[in-house]
């Protein structure tokens, strides 16, 4: 099983370069999230997605875009990399939003900005 | 974004000892999720806790959550290897209208043979 798949795992960048990282779920869940990791700071959300169609802003979503493609696709784009961005990035899904069904994540994106 | 607290930070412990992890807000929670994360890999949900007061066992592992609804523990009972990772708490607050799950910095867990 396939679950939340992230591409790619790895990836160094340019300050000022742009880059989409994408995520895909097989789960047919209607909610999408699209998290950073940073020492000490834990997970924190920076766009989410309710179900298909649909999109907002998280904790901190300066610097970013998502797109919701379909139901199965959720992709962060970053338009104009900055070293700030430089962290470990997560995609999750649920079955939807408020419920305590579990988020089920990727393996994460390394991204590096220099 | 509620001011939510984990403690300790970090913990390193020899197989067998038992240790306990916390998670504090001065907020009420709606609901609790604890997850685990290993290296290189995403968090996954161990556990969720709903009513003031409940306790819920996984094995080794004892999850309470407060009575107030505004703290919970994790026990673990003869820790193993095998336990070591990161533990997250991730409460909703009743305050969030849209039902968010909002991420503690975590507790670093070694369990060394």
């Amino acid at each position: 099983n396939a679950g939340v798949t992230q591409t790619p795992k790895f990836q160094v960048l340019k300050t000022g370069q742009s880059m989409t990282l994408q995520c895909a779920q097989d789960m047919n869940h209607n909610s999408m999230y699209w998290y950073r990791q940073d020492p000490g700071m834990g997970l924190r959300l920076i766009y989410y997605s309710a179900s298909e169609g649909t999109t907002d802003k998280g904790e901190v979503p300066n610097g970013y875009n998502v797109s919701r493609l379909n139901k199965r696709e959720f992709s962060l784009r970053l338009e104009s990399a900055a070293p700030s961005q430089t962290s470990v990035y997560f995609c999750a899904s649920s079955e939807a939003r408020a419920s305590n069904q579990p988020q089920h994540f990727g393996d994460g994106t390394r991204l590096s900005i220099l | 974004t509620q001011l939510l607290e984990q403690s300790p930070q970090f913990l390193s412990i020899q197989e067998g000892e038992n240790l306990t992890v916390y998670c504090n807000s001065s907020s009420v929670f709606s609901s609790l999720q604890w997850y685990r994360q290993e290296p290189g890999e995403g968090p996954v949900l161990l556990v969720t806790v709903v009513t003031g007061g409940e306790v819920k066992k996984l094995k080794r592992l004892t999850f309470q959550f407060g009575d107030a609804r505004k703290d919970s523990s994790l026990h673990i009972t003869a820790a193993q290897p095998g336990d070591t990772g990161l533990y997250l708490c991730a409460p909703r607050m009743t305050t969030d209208s849209w039902g968010k799950l909002q991420f503690g910095a975590g507790t670093q867990v070694v369990v060394t043979p």
